[in-house]
Formats: C-alpha cells, structure tokens, sequence
C-alpha cells in the first residue's frame, strides 16, 4: 500500500539555520504530497502542496519540490525562526479511493535562539 | 465559518464507560475523518466517510464506531473505552479532489483510567 517515511526527530536547530526535513513516499501512480504543520497544542494545517512532478510549493518561507524520479518531497526553509517550532507532517492523497490522506509519522522540530 | 469544531476538548473516562466525540463541520465538504494520535506514531486513520450514509474503516477501527447522517456531523463512538484509547482525537474534513486541503479540528484529549 502506499507509505510516507519522514526522518526522525527531534531536529533542533538555531535561529537562521537551514532547515531540511526530508520525505520519501511509496505509491502506485502519482499522487498529490502535502506538508502538514502542528503547532503546540494545536490540529494540523496545510503548509504547503504539490500535485505533480516538477512542481514546487512555497509558503511563508518553506517549500519542497515534487521528485518523481526520487520519490521525493524534502521540506526546506533557508532561515528558521523560534516560532517555526511545531511538528512537521509529510502526506499524500490520490483523487478517489476514498481519497485518504496516508501520512508520515511526523518530525519534530525545535529552534533555539 | 467556523471549519471543523470538536467537543469536548478533554475527557477522563473509566475503563469500560462509553460516549462520543462530536464534529461538525460548516464547509459542506463530503470527506469527514477521524484520527488518533499517539507519540512516535504520527496520525492513524479510524473511520473515514465520502459523504452522508457512507462510512468506511480506516487503519485502526477496533473499539470506534461512526455514522454520517448529515454532510456536518460525524460523531465517532467509543463502545467500552479500554487505557489503549488515551489518546488525542482529531476529526478533519475536505473536498473529494485528490489536492483538496484537510481542515482539522482542535482536537480532543482522552484519557482512560
């Protein structure tokens, strides 16, 4: 069945460091890839999306680019702020088939001043 | 337009006791879901429903069960709750395009003694 494989936290960073949370996923076809994130406390929003191969998502600073030929999605930010502190959720959906979101478990990460 | 909304936030149940989560949603979305997430597993889908008078099982259904007699509500039943079911809940819900975003509840914290 399909899979999503995040690496595993915590990631803890300083303010201003580059930020890579990497995200492989196994799936037949091609489907859309999500980031999710959760902040303390919180339910999980949508960051940013992809909905095919090529295509790079952005926002508020991160993005990630859809690799078909790796299988791929690795968030990125180039300059992390305390508040970017929050779990960090890898996920994708194909259109029908109940249209399931299939998520990783989730990294952790943490920005020290 | 207040998205996903769940009840109750926290909950303390006795081994054995019953009762349900509510969630509502207010975005006509046809695709409802519950997970539950516990520490270093990430979300586990429980129950899922592509509109009303359709649910399906997820990963992990034992001990849940749902009904979808509205597009708004999707309450999920625990029958005899047992320790293995503290956890957090989140209920979420959105369109049936493979890209559609997921909007998630607040969640809800349960706790079985």
């Amino acid at each position: 069945g399909d899979s999503v494989t995040q690496m595993e936290g915590p990631v803890t960073l300083s303010e201003e460091a580059f930020l890579t949370i990497n995200c492989t996923y196994t799936a037949t076809g091609y489907p859309s890839l999500f980031w999710y994130v959760q902040y303390p406390g919180e339910g999980l929003q949508l960051l940013l999306k992809a909905t095919k191969a090529d295509d790079k998502g952005s926002n508020k600073g991160f993005e990630a680019t859809y690799r078909k030929e790796t299988t791929s999605f690795h968030l990125e930010k180039g300059s992390v702020q305390v508040s970017d502190s929050a779990v960090y959720f890898c996920a994708l959906s194909f259109t029908g088939g109940g249209n399931k979101l299939t998520f990783g478990t989730g990294t952790q990460l943490k920005v020290e001043l | 337009n207040a998205g996903v909304t769940q009840t109750p936030k926290f909950q303390v149940l006795k081994t054995g006791q019953s009762m349900t989560l509510q969630c509502a949603q207010d975005m006509n979305h046809e695709y409802m879901s519950w997970y539950r997430q516990d520490p270093g597993m990430g979300l586990r889908l429980i129950h899922y429903s592509v509109g009303a008078g359709i649910t399906d099982q997820g990963e992990v259904p034992n001990g849940y069960n749902v009904s979808r007699s509205t597009t708004e509500d999707f309450p999920l039943r625990l029958l005899s709750a047992a320790p293995s079911q503290t956890s957090v809940y989140f209920c979420a819900s959105r369109g049936l395009a493979g890209d559609d975003e997921q909007y998630f509840g607040p969640g809800t914290r349960l706790t079985v003694t």
